[in-house]
């Protein structure tokens, strides 16, 4: 079965606080993608990364960084120096070559900053 | 930039009534989708199109109905409403290849007394 799995449903850090979302995925298919999206209060859904299974290398885009580990089907997302602003529900999602492009989509993390 | 637009924003209907919700993306994408958002249960799936004509189910499909007559139109339509439909619905949209990053309206907040 294709799924995803953020075991965090609900965290709280206090502003400059580096903190990591989890997300668990599990697929058959060899080739596949990867996505984070984020939800902020106002409710749009606000793309943040694509990874495709062929490539494990780590990315750092600002604050945000994302390590994959195919060794243990893992899409983890750090926030360095978390700010208010990050206050979200953080989304994981897969997409497999059988999907259609379909989105399955973990039931997300709400990350809370306090100042 | 209109990207992805959903109408109406808000609704409430009463048990029964049936409404169409419409999205329209400006982007020329093949792929469209409808899903759900429901407290703690993270978005799923409704229906899907894979281009103009084009409907297929997906995880949550009963009672509702897609039409997909305009590429860059998907209607989702509730033909008896009912409270357990009450969420939020968001229309999505993505490349033709299928793995691209789906793009997604603003969402329509739908109420069922």
């Amino acid at each position: 079965a294709q799924k995803v799995t953020q075991a965090q449903t609900e965290i709280s850090v206090v502003e400059k606080e580096d903190v990591t979302l989890d997300c668990v995925y599990e697929t058959r298919d060899t080739t596949y993608y990867l996505f984070w999206y984020k939800q902020p209060p106002s409710g749009e859904l606000v793309f943040l990364i694509r990874r495709n299974s062929f490539d494990e290398q780590n990315e750092i885009s600002g604050r945000y960084s994302w390590n994959f580990q195919k060794s243990t089907s893992s899409f983890n997302f750090t926030i360095t120096a978390s700010q208010v602003v990050d206050s979200a529900v953080y989304f994981c999602a897969l997409t497999y070559g059988g999907s259609q492009g379909n989105l399955i989509f973990g039931k997300g993390t709400k990350l809370s900053v306090k100042p | 930039n209109a990207g992805v637009t959903q109408t109406p924003k808000f609704r409430v209907l009463k048990t029964g009534q049936s409404m169409t919700l419409l999205c329209a993306q400006d982007m020329n994408h093949e792929y469209m989708y409808w899903y759900r958002q429901d407290p703690g249960m993270g978005l799923r799936l409704i229906h899907y199109s894979v281009g103009e004509g084009t409907t297929a189910k997906g995880e949550v499909p009963d009672g509702y109905n897609v039409s997909r007559l305009k590429k860059q139109n998907f209607l989702l339509g509730l033909e008896s409403a009912a409270p357990s439909q009450t969420s939020v619905y968001f229309c999505a949209s993505s490349y033709r290849q299928g793995f691209g990053e789906l793009f997604f309206g603003e969402g329509s907040r739908l109420t069922v007394l």
